[in-house]
C-alpha cells in the first residue's frame, strides 16, 4: 500500500505571497492532520479534517487555512507569508478522526517551505 | 492542554548496547493515546511504537519497547541491540481520543546517535 505523499517537496515563496500544498493519504484513510516543524517551535498540530470537514485545528492564525476533498486528498494554504512561516510542512493520514477515538497518524515526507 | 516533555536533548551509545529515552507528559483527559516517532535525516518521520493509555501492558515491537508508568505519567522508550540505522531524532507523542482533540502533541525530541 502507497504511503502518505506530499507536492511539492521544496518550495521558495517571497514575503506577501500565498502557496498551496498537497497532500494524498493512505488509501483508505480518511483523516488527514497537519503539522508545522520549525526549529524554534518544534512540531505543531495546525488542523485536522475529516470527511471533507475540519474537526480539530491548532493555534495559528487565520493565514493559515485547508481543506479536503471527497477522495480524502488535502490541501493546506498559506497566504500573506512571512518569514516565520519557513518551516517543514508535514501531512499525517490515520483510519479515523482524532474527535473520535483516534489512531496512530502516519506521516509523509513533509514540504519544505522557504519564504524570503 | 497537553504538554510533552522529553528531557534529554541529545543522548550517545555504542553500537549494540541498549538505550532507554526518557519522557513525561502531562493530560487531565482519561482516554489518550501515547507514541515514539523517529525523524531520520531524511526527515521522514516513522511510527516506532504506540501505547493505548487503557492498557496496563507495555507495548513492544522487535526490538523497541516502553515502560509505561500511567501514575507517573511517564512513557520511557528501550531500543535494544542498538544499531546504526537507529540513529535520528526521537519524538514522544501524546493523542486525546476524545471530542476536542488537538492532534498528536509532541515533545522537543531527543537526538540519539549510535556510535560504531
Amino acid at each position: 500500500k502507497a504511503g502518505v505523499t506530499q507536492t511539492p517537496r521544496y518550495l521558495i515563496k517571497t514575503r506577501g505571497q500565498q502557496v498551496t500544498l498537497s497532500c494524498s493519504p493512505i488509501s483508505g484513510h480518511r483523516s488527514v492532520s497537519w503539522y508545522q516543524q520549525t526549529p524554534g517551535q518544534g512540531l505543531q498540530f495546525l488542523f485536522e479534517y475529516f470527511s471533507e470537514t475540519q474537526r480539530n485545528k491548532g493555534n495559528f492564525p487565520g493565514r493559515f487555512s485547508g481543506r479536503q476533498f471527497s477522495n480524502s486528498r488535502s490541501e493546506m494554504n498559506v497566504s500573506t507569508l512571512e518569514l516565520g512561516d519557513s518551516a517543514l510542512y508535514l501531512c499525517a493520514s490515520s483510519l479515523v478522526s482524532s474527535g473520535r477515538g483516534s489512531y496512530e497518524q502516519y506521516f509523509g515526507p513533509g514540504t519544505r517551505l522557504t519564504v524570503t | 492542554a497537553q504538554t510533552v516533555t522529553q528531557s534529554q536533548p541529545e543522548m550517545s551509545v555504542q553500537e549494540a548496547e541498549t538505550v532507554t529515552l526518557s519522557c513525561t507528559y502531562d493530560t487531565s483527559e482519561n482516554n489518550y493515546y501515547l507514541f515514539w516517532y523517529k525523524q531520520p535525516p531524511s526527515r521522514q518521520m516513522i511510527l516506532v511504537i504506540r501505547q493505548e493509555a487503557y492498557k496496563q501492558q507495555n507495548a513492544t515491537e522487535n526490538r523497541f519497547s516502553v515502560n509505561f508508568q500511567k501514575a507517573a505519567k511517564s512513557f520511557s522508550l528501550k531500543i535494544s541491540d542498538s544499531q546504526l540505522g537507529d540513529t535520528a531524532m526521537y519524538f514522544c507523542a501524546c493523542l486525546h481520543s476524545g471530542g476536542g482533540a488537538d492532534g498528536l502533541t509532541f515533545g522537543k525530541g531527543t537526538h540519539l546517535i549510535i556510535q560504531p
